[in-house]
């Protein structure tokens, strides 16, 4: 069936350093790829998408590229914040399905 | 404003105790999914319905049940609880018109069951 594997964390960074979390994923046909952001205490909230290969999704200074022929979809920031401290998971929907297939989260801590 | 409303925040019980997690959108969503959230293994699938009356079992339905009588409503029934179902639960909800629809999140319900 489809799946998502992301990078394990945690990950420290310390401000205004370069984020890179990997996401590769296994599916059928052509599945739309998203990654999802959770701050602390909260629900989660859609952080950008990408629904065709070689889309790039971006939001917030964040970006990821649907690379089909590597099958990923790694997330990028290149200055990040407090702030951006959460937890980011990379999911996929397949095709034909409105299931949303989780990896299983990387914990992202940014120091001052 | 546009939200997924679960309901407790936070829920202690004892095993054997059954209990009912509401899940209300306001959105007129016609797909509604409840997940659950461990460390290390993400968030995974337990039910899921595509509409009122159309119910299906996701990855790990064993031990929970749902209904959908209304669109709005989703709720998550357990009927005896058991300590391998101290999670954090997460209802979600979307239009079903394509499968690049984003998903939103209720804030969560964190279970303990003794």
């Amino acid at each position: 069936g489809d799946s998502v594997t992301q990078m394990e964390g945690p990950v420290t960074l310390s401000e205004e350093a370069f984020l890179t979390i990997n996401c590769t994923y296994t599916a059928t046909g052509y599945p739309s790829l998203f990654w999802y952001v959770q701050y602390p205490g909260e629900g989660l909230q859609l952080l950008l998408k990408a629904t065709k290969a070689d889309d790039k999704g971006s939001n917030k200074g964040f970006e990821a590229t649907y690379r089909k022929e590597t099958t990923s979809f790694h997330l990028e920031k290149g200055s990040v914040q407090v702030s951006d401290s959460a937890v980011y998971f990379c999911a996929l929907r397949g095709p034909n399905d409105y299931k949303l297939s989780f990896g299983a989260g990387t914990t992202v801590t940014v120091r001052a | 404003e546009a939200q997924v409303t679960q309901n407790p925040r936070y829920l202690i019980t004892v095993t054997g105790k059954k209990l009912t997690v509401t899940c209300s959108q306001n959105m007129n969503h016609e797909y509604m999914s409840w997940y659950r959230q461990d460390p290390g293994l993400g968030l995974r699938q337990i039910y899921y319905s595509m509409n009122v009356e159309v119910t299906d079992k996701g990855d790990v339905p064993e031990g929970y049940k749902v209904s959908r009588k209304e669109k709005r409503n989703f709720p998550l029934i357990l009927e005896s609880p058991s300590p391998n179902q101290t999670s954090l639960y997460f209802c979600a909800s979307s239009f079903a018109g394509a499968t690049n629809e984003k998903l939103f999140f209720g804030s969560g319900t964190q279970l303990s069951v003794l």
